[in-house]
């Protein structure tokens, strides 16, 4: 089973400011990455597939790189919708296989 | 409009069995594979089972053990769940979700498992 280690747990971040997130994964995934994220009593809402492209109706605000087993998800200037948890997900093999999750707060 | 809707959830003992439905509209079910997804309370989601578009292959979860069976119908756009001797540790909300990777997801069925 791939795993998925997402740092940090927690990121505190001002309204207007970049968070970065990172994945990593236990082997090679190629770009078959996914993130993911949820509010509090919501399912997860997919944002970007493919490690980089923009799943339909997401803003530019948010983006995807990287390529086999180092996976970075940028949120380029916060808004106040975007405090949230977000999960990585490999859907390069089965079992596919989620992140722990990286809590967005406000700091 | 992609509309994902589970049922069949509920409040069972431990070692009893109960069956998922996903009723999907709003795509051509039978050109997507579909996944269920469970969500334990204050946890992040794990992957149970998937499913490809023609039933030819499906997977699971390896903390299973083969208890948990994935099917569907697409005469009826509709995916099942069939768990089996379940365990407190199956308590969660359950999601289905569509696709390659899950760009629609239902509201969830939740399964308590207690004595």
């Amino acid at each position: 089973e791939i795993v998925m280690t997402q740092s940090p747990a927690t990121l505190s971040v001002s309204p207007g400011e970049r968070a970065t997130l990172s994945c990593r994964a236990s082997q090679s995934v190629n770009n078959n990455v996914a993130w993911y994220q949820q509010t509090p009593g919501q399912a997860p809402r997919l944002l970007i597939y493919g490690a980089s492209t923009r799943a339909t109706g997401i803003p530019a605000r948010f983006s995807g790189s990287g390529s086999g087993t180092q996976f970075t998800f940028t949120i380029s200037s916060l808004q106040s919708e975007d405090f949230a948890v977000y999960y990585c997900q490999q859907y390069n093999y089965w079992p596919q296989t989620f992140g722990q999750g990286t809590k967005v707060e406000i700091k | 409009e992609v509309q994902l809707v589970e049922s069949g959830g509920g409040l069972v003992q431990p070692g009893t069995s109960l069956r998922l439905s996903c009723v999907a509209s709003g795509f051509t079910f039978d050109d997507y594979a579909m996944h269920w997804v469970r969500q334990a309370p204050g946890k992040g989601p794990e992957w149970v089972s998937g499913i490809t578009w023609n039933s030819n292959k499906t997977g699971y979860a390896d903390s299973l053990k083969g208890r948990f069976t994935i099917s569907r119908d697409n005469a009826k756009n509709s995916l099942y769940l069939q768990m089996n001797s379940l365990k407190p540790e199956d308590t969660a909300l359950y999601y289905c979700a569509k696709g390659y990777w899950f760009d629609s997801w239902g509201q969830g069925t939740l399964v308590t498992v207690s004595s």
